[in-house]
């Protein structure tokens, strides 16, 4: 059965890149039938699709974070990435990696990661 | 962007209620629309998937309707481990925008 895992800094200093891993454990990222998304929930508010990546490296992107947002893919180390840049306090949430079908069904989620923008 | 907009906010309800949350699309969505189930400190849990499709493992008491703009999720007796946060999802056009949530509590 599929586990994702997201690792990373917990906090980060404003105006600087907030950077996420998620590891995929029990499947591949190479696999063709899947997108590796994620999804922030700021405290106490709802959920925000940020983007997700394909096998081959084709990305879409939530157009409000599009020009802050990179997700990468890493097939040797079975891992996707998360890279937002210029981050305010608006960007403090917990961000859960997942893996959805037919491009935005999300049927596996990782625990999610606490990240806090602070000075 | 299309707005999905969930109805109640919140609501209060009984063990064995039937209880349904309706979300409502700012354009037609055909059926391209989910439901998540999130429990304090939890990730969300994929409960129906293009407006009825009920997820594998899934208890039956939930079901999913509609198509256009409008879709309802059901749950026909409440029990006590779906007292929780609901989200509606349409997946039919990026950003892929979630509802504001339901909040079901216990009556």
């Amino acid at each position: 059965q599929v586990q994702l895992q997201e690792s990373g800094p917990g906090l980060v200093k404003p105006s600087e890149t907030l950077s996420l891993t998620c590891t995929v454990s029990g499947g591949s990222v190479s696999s063709g039938t899947y997108y590796w998304s994620w999804i922030r929930q700021p405290p106490g508010k709802g959920l925000e699709w940020i983007g997700y990546i394909y096998y081959s490296g084709s990305t879409n992107y939530n157009p409000s974070l599009k020009s802050r947002v990179t997700i990468s893919v890493d097939t040797s180390k079975n891992q996707f990435s998360l890279k937002l840049s210029s981050v305010t306090a608006a960007d403090t949430a917990v961000y859960y990696c997942a893996r959805s079908y037919i491009v935005a069904t999300i049927n596996v989620w990782g625990k999610g990661t606490t990240v806090t923008v602070s000075s | 962007d299309i707005q999905m907009t969930q109805s109640p906010s919140s609501l209060s309800a009984s063990v064995g209620d039937r209880v349904t949350i309706t979300c409502r699309a700012s354009q037609s969505i055909s059926s391209y629309l989910n439901w998540y189930q999130q429990k304090p400190g939890k990730a969300p849990k994929l409960l129906i998937s293009d407006a009825s499709s009920l997820q594998s493992g899934v208890p039956s008491r939930f079901s999913g309707s509609g198509s256009g703009a409008d879709s309802t999720l059901t749950i026909s007796s409440l029990q006590p481990e779906d007292f929780a946060t609901y989200y509606c999802q349409q997946s039919y056009s990026t950003p892929y925008t979630f509802g504001q949530g339901t909040k079901l509590e216990i009556k």
